[in-house]
């Protein structure tokens, strides 16, 4: 059982749309990553969320960490190729030291 | 430009051949960790290092080992390898364990016949 569970797991859309992808857990974590990996490469950090509540935008993509600190999730608004990818939640438990991670939410955009 | 490097990027090899899959970082970082992935599983750790000299076992270390003689440096050996270990690996290193973030090499894909 993974600590922190992703949904959708496969999400194909058409360029232009919008999706979110969810990061779920029933513990409290102290922060949590999203990171992309795309084809042939190992992930690479996009953002830390900290504080519950919190929202970070990195260009189209927006980040939500949730009011108790359980979830988070995922935004892209009119998405394009170029975010195709695997989306990788991540996070340390208030109660452990090592970062867990999710099993992740392929995502593929269609011209 | 800080990396981690991984070698080989592919691997096919027989079962009980012993193997070493290398790692390294140029970023003095504390904490490294191999990590395999396989679909519908995401990254599982296999073994990590705080520093030098200091190894632990991850959530699947069975039939792997480490070392960490440098701390740019931590190889990940497989003294008999099985086919249920044909996976992709990945190395990553951070400033230390915790919620720093994870610099990930390019991967290894191996293959155990």
């Amino acid at each position: 059982t993974q600590l922190l569970e992703q949904s959708p797991q496969f999400l194909s859309i058409q360029e232009g749309e919008n999706l979110t992808v969810y990061c779920n857990s029933s513990s409290v974590f102290s922060s949590l990553q999203w990171y992309r990996q795309e084809p042939g490469e190992g992930p690479v950090l996009l953002v830390t969320v900290v504080t519950g509540g919190e929202v970070k935008k990195l260009k189209r993509l927006t980040f939500q960490f949730g009011d108790a600190r359980k979830d988070s999730s995922l935004h892209i608004t009119a998405a394009q190729p170029g975010d195709t990818g695997l989306y990788l939640c991540a996070g340390v438990p208030d109660s452990w030291g090592k970062l867990q991670f999710g099993a992740g939410t392929q995502v593929v955009v269609t011209p | 430009e800080a990396q981690v490097t991984q070698n080989p990027r592919y691997l096919i090899t027989v079962t009980g051949k012993k193997l070493t899959v290398t790692c390294s970082q140029n970023m003095n970082h504390e904490y490294m960790s191999w990590y395999r992935q396989d679909p519908g599983l995401g990254l599982r750790q296999i073994y990590y290092s705080m520093n030098v000299e200091v190894t632990d076992k991850g959530d699947v270390p069975e039939g792997y080992k480490v070392s960490r003689k440098e701390k740019r440096n931590f190889p990940l050996i497989l003294e008999s390898p099985s086919p249920n270990q044909t996976s992709l690996y990945f190395c990553a290193s951070s400033l230390s364990m915790g919620n720093y973030e994870q610099y990930f090499g390019p991967g290894t894909r191996l293959t155990v016949t």
